[in-house]
């Protein structure tokens, strides 16, 4: 059972331009969400997050858009740059017994000089 | 701020040995710990988690064991590695100051 659902596996984005990663979730009891940024043989690192109270949560370049009654996230990076590439997670928190992160599988961004 | 320590960083292993992954935490008392893997385009999914010395509660059935046997050590082990045990495996913790992720082992087994 997939509780987190990031749709595309793949992004191709002209360097200068918006890009737009979506990310669905399931679980009402997520209680914030996160985005992560990756490079191969490498931990996440942790780019935004926003709590489930909130709809727009905004840092530098980096927006992240929550609508709760659509169980949607989107991340959008603005203006994107060839150091953006890399693969994108989308994470959700859940606290039900123990607090857990729970990934969606990754959208490959790719900034096109 | 909370460190995790992960290694080795990358494992070639032949089908059947064991396994032993090691992770240590700095910085930080009394943390929940997670193991997560990551096959080849996959997603990131939830192994195991411990939310204390000896507590290990395990996500999804499979060869697999993890141990908590220090309050800031977590290991990863298999008596038997399988060729599905391949992919990118990597320690979390999570204290006050967020989730903290190590910088992973790469498994390959042959």
């Amino acid at each position: 059972d997939q509780q987190v659902k990031q749709n595309s596996p793949s992004l191709s984005v002209q360097e200068g331009r918006i890009s737009i990663l979506n990310c669905d979730y399931t679980n009402s009891m997520f209680d914030y969400f996160l985005w992560y940024k990756k490079y191969p043989a490498e931990g996440p690192t942790f780019l935004i997050s926003i709590s489930s109270i909130k709809d727009k949560n905004e840092d530098g370049r980096f927006t992240v858009f929550l609508n709760k009654s659509a169980k949607h996230l989107s991340l959008h990076i603005v203006p994107s740059q060839p150091g953006d590439s890399a693969v994108y997670f989308c994470a959700a928190n859940l606290i039900q017994g123990a607090q857990k992160l729970v990934f969606g599988q990754g959208t490959r961004l790719t900034i096109n000089p | 701020s909370q460190t995790i320590h992960q290694w080795p960083a990358t494992l070639v292993q032949p089908v059947g040995s064991p396994l032993s992954l090691e992770c240590t935490v700095e910085g930080t008392s009394n943390p929940n710990l997670y193991w997560y893997r990551q096959a080849a385009g996959r997603g990131l999914q939830l192994l195991f988690y411990s939310v204390g010395i000896g507590q290990i509660s395990s996500e999804v059935p499979q060869n697999l064991s993890a141990s908590r046997p220090q309050d800031r050590q977590f290991i990863l082990s298999s008596k038997k590695l399988l060729l599905s045990d391949s992919g990118f495996y990597l320690c979390a913790c999570i204290r006050s100051g967020g989730y903290t992720f190590g910088s992973g082992t790469r498994l390959t087994v042959v």
